[in-house]
Protein backbone atom coordinates (compact mmCIF):
# COMPACT_ATOMS: atom_id res chain seq x y z
CA UNK A 1 0.00 0.00 0.00
CA UNK A 2 1.24 3.14 -0.93
CA UNK A 3 1.10 5.60 1.58
CA UNK A 4 3.15 8.54 -0.13
CA UNK A 5 1.32 10.18 -3.37
CA UNK A 6 2.94 12.34 -5.15
CA UNK A 7 2.55 14.53 -8.90
CA UNK A 8 3.28 15.50 -11.46
CA UNK A 9 5.60 12.63 -12.87
CA UNK A 10 7.27 14.85 -14.88
CA UNK A 11 7.02 18.47 -15.07
CA UNK A 12 8.62 21.08 -17.49
CA UNK A 13 9.36 24.72 -16.49
CA UNK A 14 10.53 27.35 -18.42
CA UNK A 15 13.78 29.15 -16.46
CA UNK A 16 12.60 31.79 -14.21
CA UNK A 17 9.28 30.06 -13.59
CA UNK A 18 7.66 28.41 -10.66
CA UNK A 19 7.97 24.35 -10.08
CA UNK A 20 4.89 23.39 -7.68
CA UNK A 21 5.36 19.18 -7.04
CA UNK A 22 2.73 18.06 -4.82
CA UNK A 23 2.45 14.97 -2.28
CA UNK A 24 -0.54 13.31 -0.40
CA UNK A 25 0.21 11.32 2.78
CA UNK A 26 -2.52 8.78 4.16
CA UNK A 27 -1.06 8.12 8.09
CA UNK A 28 -1.46 10.43 10.30
CA UNK A 29 1.45 9.03 12.76
CA UNK A 30 3.45 10.90 10.18
CA UNK A 31 5.64 13.36 11.63
CA UNK A 32 8.61 15.03 9.35
CA UNK A 33 8.10 15.38 5.54
CA UNK A 34 11.58 16.08 3.89
CA UNK A 35 12.14 16.72 -0.06
CA UNK A 36 15.07 15.17 -1.54
CA UNK A 37 16.64 16.08 -4.68
CA UNK A 38 18.51 13.46 -7.19
CA UNK A 39 20.54 14.08 -9.86
CA UNK A 40 21.60 11.04 -12.11
CA UNK A 41 24.05 8.71 -10.78
CA UNK A 42 24.26 10.20 -7.74
CA UNK A 43 22.00 9.68 -4.74
CA UNK A 44 19.36 11.65 -2.73
CA UNK A 45 20.39 14.72 -1.31
CA UNK A 46 18.21 16.54 1.59
CA UNK A 47 17.02 19.65 0.00
CA UNK A 48 14.36 20.95 2.65
CA UNK A 49 12.14 19.82 5.31
CA UNK A 50 9.49 20.50 7.18
CA UNK A 51 7.81 19.29 10.42
CA UNK A 52 3.63 19.47 11.30
CA UNK A 53 3.84 22.30 13.38
CA UNK A 54 4.35 24.50 10.77
CA UNK A 55 2.58 25.48 7.63
CA UNK A 56 5.67 26.67 5.61
CA UNK A 57 9.32 26.53 5.16
CA UNK A 58 11.65 28.70 3.26
CA UNK A 59 15.24 27.98 2.32
CA UNK A 60 16.39 30.51 -0.52
CA UNK A 61 14.46 29.83 -3.17
CA UNK A 62 12.47 25.89 -2.09
CA UNK A 63 9.53 26.32 0.34
CA UNK A 64 7.74 23.62 1.64
CA UNK A 65 3.80 24.20 1.84
CA UNK A 66 1.77 22.16 4.15
CA UNK A 67 -1.30 21.30 4.93
CA UNK A 68 -1.81 19.01 7.74
CA UNK A 69 -6.03 19.05 7.95
CA UNK A 70 -5.84 18.04 4.02
CA UNK A 71 -2.79 16.03 4.58
CA UNK A 72 -0.74 17.55 2.14
CA UNK A 73 2.30 18.94 1.13
CA UNK A 74 3.91 20.78 -1.63
CA UNK A 75 7.49 22.02 -2.64
CA UNK A 76 7.89 25.11 -4.61
CA UNK A 77 10.66 26.11 -6.65
CA UNK A 78 10.98 29.64 -7.17
CA UNK A 79 12.66 31.01 -10.24
CA UNK A 80 13.88 27.69 -12.04
CA UNK A 81 17.07 27.45 -13.26
CA UNK A 82 18.58 24.76 -15.48
CA UNK A 83 20.70 23.31 -12.38
CA UNK A 84 17.34 22.76 -10.72
CA UNK A 85 16.90 19.98 -13.68
CA UNK A 86 16.59 16.24 -11.15
CA UNK A 87 14.71 14.04 -10.11
CA UNK A 88 12.87 15.47 -7.13
CA UNK A 89 10.80 13.18 -3.73
CA UNK A 90 9.14 14.21 -1.12
CA UNK A 91 8.77 11.64 1.94
CA UNK A 92 7.37 11.09 5.00
CA UNK A 93 8.86 9.72 8.40
CA UNK A 94 7.55 8.23 11.49
CA UNK A 95 8.27 6.43 14.01
CA UNK A 96 9.81 2.28 13.31
CA UNK A 97 8.16 -0.67 15.76
CA UNK A 98 11.20 -1.35 16.98
CA UNK A 99 12.53 2.10 17.69
CA UNK A 100 14.35 4.64 15.54
CA UNK A 101 12.58 6.63 12.68
CA UNK A 102 11.69 5.55 8.78
CA UNK A 103 11.34 7.21 5.63
CA UNK A 104 8.66 6.45 2.84
CA UNK A 105 9.31 8.23 -0.27
CA UNK A 106 6.51 9.28 -3.00
CA UNK A 107 7.01 8.01 -6.69
CA UNK A 108 9.26 11.05 -7.30
CA UNK A 109 9.03 14.03 -10.09
CA UNK A 110 11.40 14.41 -12.86
CA UNK A 111 11.95 18.43 -13.34
CA UNK A 112 13.44 19.72 -16.54
CA UNK A 113 13.88 23.46 -16.53
CA UNK A 114 14.33 24.75 -20.18
CA UNK A 115 15.94 28.16 -21.42
CA UNK B 1 26.10 15.77 7.99
CA UNK B 2 27.79 12.01 7.67
CA UNK B 3 30.02 11.00 4.19
CA UNK B 4 28.83 7.41 3.17
CA UNK B 5 31.01 5.53 0.86
CA UNK B 6 29.65 2.73 -1.10
CA UNK B 7 31.76 0.05 -2.63
CA UNK B 8 31.11 -1.11 -5.90
CA UNK B 9 30.01 1.89 -7.23
CA UNK B 10 28.18 -0.22 -10.84
CA UNK B 11 28.75 -4.10 -11.47
CA UNK B 12 27.25 -6.51 -13.87
CA UNK B 13 26.84 -10.09 -12.61
CA UNK B 14 25.56 -13.54 -13.80
CA UNK B 15 21.97 -14.67 -12.77
CA UNK B 16 22.73 -17.15 -10.37
CA UNK B 17 25.62 -15.70 -8.44
CA UNK B 18 25.76 -13.00 -5.90
CA UNK B 19 27.46 -9.94 -5.21
CA UNK B 20 28.12 -7.95 -1.55
CA UNK B 21 27.58 -4.02 -1.34
CA UNK B 22 29.81 -2.25 1.16
CA UNK B 23 28.96 1.04 2.93
CA UNK B 24 30.90 2.69 4.65
CA UNK B 25 30.12 6.32 7.01
CA UNK B 26 33.00 8.51 8.33
CA UNK B 27 31.08 9.07 11.89
CA UNK B 28 29.50 6.24 14.09
CA UNK B 29 25.63 5.45 13.67
CA UNK B 30 23.09 3.79 15.32
CA UNK B 31 20.93 2.55 12.46
CA UNK B 32 21.80 2.28 8.87
CA UNK B 33 19.46 1.85 6.02
CA UNK B 34 19.55 -0.28 2.88
CA UNK B 35 17.47 0.89 -0.09
CA UNK B 36 16.69 -0.62 -3.53
CA UNK B 37 15.91 2.02 -6.24
CA UNK B 38 14.61 0.37 -9.43
CA UNK B 39 15.06 1.55 -12.80
CA UNK B 40 12.97 4.92 -12.68
CA UNK B 41 10.92 4.17 -9.90
CA UNK B 42 10.99 5.94 -5.67
CA UNK B 43 13.01 4.26 -3.12
CA UNK B 44 11.88 1.19 -1.11
CA UNK B 45 13.36 0.08 2.33
CA UNK B 46 14.46 -3.30 2.33
CA UNK B 47 15.61 -3.10 5.93
CA UNK B 48 17.03 -1.72 8.92
CA UNK B 49 20.58 -2.58 10.93
CA UNK B 50 21.24 -2.02 14.01
CA UNK B 51 24.80 -2.75 15.26
CA UNK B 52 24.55 -5.70 17.04
CA UNK B 53 21.09 -7.30 16.74
CA UNK B 54 19.71 -8.90 13.46
CA UNK B 55 18.53 -6.49 10.77
CA UNK B 56 15.01 -5.81 10.54
CA UNK B 57 13.21 -6.41 6.81
CA UNK B 58 10.76 -4.79 5.39
CA UNK B 59 7.40 -6.38 4.02
CA UNK B 60 8.75 -8.48 0.88
CA UNK B 61 12.03 -8.34 1.63
CA UNK B 62 13.86 -12.04 3.19
CA UNK B 63 17.05 -12.37 4.82
CA UNK B 64 17.97 -15.22 2.51
CA UNK B 65 18.09 -12.98 -0.40
CA UNK B 66 19.27 -9.94 0.94
CA UNK B 67 21.74 -10.97 3.91
CA UNK B 68 22.82 -7.97 5.95
CA UNK B 69 26.19 -7.59 8.07
CA UNK B 70 26.67 -4.76 10.85
CA UNK B 71 30.04 -5.64 11.81
CA UNK B 72 30.43 -2.18 13.99
CA UNK B 73 29.19 1.50 14.09
CA UNK B 74 30.77 2.41 10.76
CA UNK B 75 30.16 -0.48 8.52
CA UNK B 76 27.17 -2.37 6.78
CA UNK B 77 27.20 -4.98 4.05
CA UNK B 78 24.05 -5.86 1.97
CA UNK B 79 24.52 -9.10 -0.17
CA UNK B 80 22.16 -9.70 -3.29
CA UNK B 81 21.86 -13.43 -3.22
CA UNK B 82 21.22 -15.64 -6.16
CA UNK B 83 20.19 -12.44 -8.72
CA UNK B 84 17.84 -12.51 -11.66
CA UNK B 85 17.68 -9.72 -14.06
CA UNK B 86 14.93 -8.72 -11.95
CA UNK B 87 17.41 -7.29 -9.41
CA UNK B 88 19.06 -4.92 -11.63
CA UNK B 89 18.37 -1.74 -9.46
CA UNK B 90 20.11 0.87 -7.44
CA UNK B 91 20.95 -0.04 -3.91
CA UNK B 92 21.42 2.92 -1.55
CA UNK B 93 23.04 2.95 2.16
CA UNK B 94 21.67 5.64 4.11
CA UNK B 95 22.59 6.61 7.94
CA UNK B 96 20.46 8.90 10.43
CA UNK B 97 22.40 11.25 11.45
CA UNK B 98 20.15 13.39 13.90
CA UNK B 99 16.11 12.92 14.62
CA UNK B 100 15.53 12.33 11.25
CA UNK B 101 18.16 13.70 9.39
CA UNK B 102 18.76 10.82 6.72
CA UNK B 103 22.11 10.77 4.58
CA UNK B 104 22.43 8.97 1.04
CA UNK B 105 25.25 7.02 -0.39
CA UNK B 106 25.85 7.63 -3.98
CA UNK B 107 24.54 4.30 -4.60
CA UNK B 108 25.04 0.68 -6.17
CA UNK B 109 24.34 0.57 -10.05
CA UNK B 110 23.87 -3.06 -10.45
CA UNK B 111 22.92 -4.85 -13.58
CA UNK B 112 22.12 -8.72 -13.89
CA UNK B 113 22.76 -10.41 -17.17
Amino acid sequence: QQQVKQSPQSLIVQKGGISIINCAYENTAFDYFPWYQQFPGKGPALLIAIRPDVSEKKEGRFTISFNKSAKQFSLHIMDSQPGDSATYFCAAGGRLTGGGNKLTFGTGTQLKVEL
Amino acid sequence: SAVISQKPSRDICQRGTSLTIQCQVDSQVTMMFWYRQQPGQSLTLIATANQGSEATYESGFVIDKFPISRPNLTFSTLTVSNMSPEDSSIYLCSVEDSVYGYTFGSGTRLTVV
